[in-house]
């Protein structure tokens, strides 16, 4: 049982670039989500799913992408990197889709954008 | 906007000394989460406050959970240095299907 798994844990992109932060659960569960932190300004939502299929966004959706076709996998894309994406990347996950349940967050994937 | 407000941003004790952080919501929460990050790592639950007025006690952690269902706050007895790092609370509307907001967190540093 590895929890939840971030890929890469540390990259640097190009202005303009396009790359996938993959995120792996082998915990069963229906919710998944993806934070990222900036100095200051804890944890905000990016996009999350309740269930293999069903997305949404979260509070800071632009710029990124995400699609759940299984119930482990929920990757991140982004779609023509900026320098304003420089940011610590958290992939969670939880069990129970109405009432967020506790969240196990995977290490991080530090990334920067120049 | 901030969905949940944190206060303080940074709290610097001695060690020995207590240490209080305050999480303050403008809507009821079904229920609040707290998290602790170490520096450099990931946010590592704590607990969970589910009901009105609910106090839970974790060695020399306190947790409380407001009357009104729209605050919170972690209470730390004589801190010591392994308590470094960032605390954050999650708070949950139970209409956004389990959608956290988290406060933008309280760092402890811990002088020894």
């Amino acid at each position: 049982n590895a929890g939840v798994t971030q890929t890469p844990k540390f990259q640097v992109l190009k202005t303009g670039q396009s790359m996938t932060l993959q995120c792996a659960q082998d915990m069963n569960h229906e919710y998944m989500s993806w934070y990222r932190q900036d100095p200051g300004m804890g944890l905000r939502l990016i996009h999350y799913s309740v269930g293999a299929g069903i997305t949404d966004q979260g509070e800071v959706p632009n710029g990124y992408n995400v699609s759940r076709s299984t119930t482990e996998d929920f990757p991140l894309r982004l779609l023509s990197a900026a320098p304003s994406q420089t940011s610590v990347y958290f992939c969670a996950s939880s069990y129970d889709k109405y009432s967020g349940n506790t969240i196990y967050f995977g290490e991080g994937s530090w990334l920067t954008v120049v | 906007g901030q969905q949940v407000m944190q206060i303080p941003q940074y709290q610097h004790v001695q060690e020995g000394e207590d240490f209080t952080t305050y999480c303050n919501s403008s809507t009821t929460l079904s229920n609040i989460q707290w998290y602790k990050q170490r520096p450099g790592g990931h946010p590592v639950f704590l607990i969970q406050l589910v009901k009105s007025g609910e106090v839970k006690k974790q060695k020399r952690l306190t947790f409380q959970f407001g009357e009104a269902k729209k605050n919170s706050s972690l209470h730390i007895t004589a801190t010591q240095t392994t308590d470094v790092g960032t605390y954050f609370c999650a708070g949950n509307r139970g209409s956004t299907l389990g959608r956290l907001y988290f406060g933008r967190g309280t760092q402890l540093t811990v002088w020894p």
